[in-house]
């Protein structure tokens, strides 16, 4: 597609649920990225692929939180058993390779409210 | 590690006047910087970034920014706000992560706010 696509863009939860938030990056980019975004502060690193392997998991908060990637494109953020404090934008993006000078595309994000 | 301060959470301008967004970072290495602008109920867009070479970087929508390696800096300026610009924006500073991937430690942001 034309830009990266995060879906659903609104999700309300009760606490303990599980969700799923997905992420379509632009076609052929092979890192792919998610952030969060809780209110008021600035985005934190989450996870990081490369192809369908993560090689790079070290911001995923707990264990209730997970990713997973196929066909080298859409990829899948699940938290399990959600707690208030999951509330925030999660923000997908995607750049053509890895690397640190290229340019990482965002999404518009999932807003995830947990009550 | 990486890291990004931003000086001033909020800053208000009046329409026409220059803006200017502060950026400190910290880095062990020649640093890849970035300024993002996010829109109300919008992803964030890249305004530009430094790698090599120049240091005065151009971006879109009449903003710039220079890298000031003596002062560990990047600010972002435009020398006319127009009432668009309201938005917030991130700077952010890329760190290798394990396996190649390109990891962004981004600001807590400052929300510019241009008045008539």
């Amino acid at each position: 597609g034309a830009g990266v696509s995060q879906s659903p863009s609104n999700k309300v939860t009760e606490k303990g649920k599980d969700v799923e938030l997905r992420c379509d990056p632009i076609s052929g980019h092979t890192a792919l990225y998610w952030y969060r975004q809780r209110l008021g502060q600035g985005l934190e690193f989450l996870i990081y692929f490369q192809g369908n392997s993560a090689p790079d998991k070290s911001g995923l908060p707990s264990d209730r939180f997970s990713a997973e990637r196929t066909g080298e494109s859409v990829s899948t953020l699940t938290i399990q058993r959600t707690q208030q404090e999951d509330s925030a934008v999660y923000l997908c993006a995607s750049s053509l390779v890895a690397g640190s000078g290229n340019t990482i595309y965002f999404g518009e994000g999932s807003w995830l409210t947990v009550v | 590690a990486q890291s990004v301060t931003q000086l001033g959470s909020h800053v208000s301008v009046s329409e026409g006047a220059l803006v200017l967004l502060r950026c400190n970072y910290s880095s062990s290495v020649p640093p890849y910087l970035f300024w993002y602008v996010q829109y109300p109920n919008q992803g964030l867009q890249l305004l530009l970034k430094y790698t090599t070479g120049a240091t005065l970087v151009k971006g879109i929508n009449g903003f710039e920014a220079e890298f000031k390696k003596s002062e560990t800096s990047f600010h972002l300026t435009k020398p006319s706000a127009h009432m668009s610009d309201a938005a917030e924006y991130f700077c952010a500073v890329s760190d290798i992560l394990t396996g190649g991937g390109n990891k962004l430690t981004f600001g807590t942001g400052t929300q510019l706010k241009v008045e008539l």
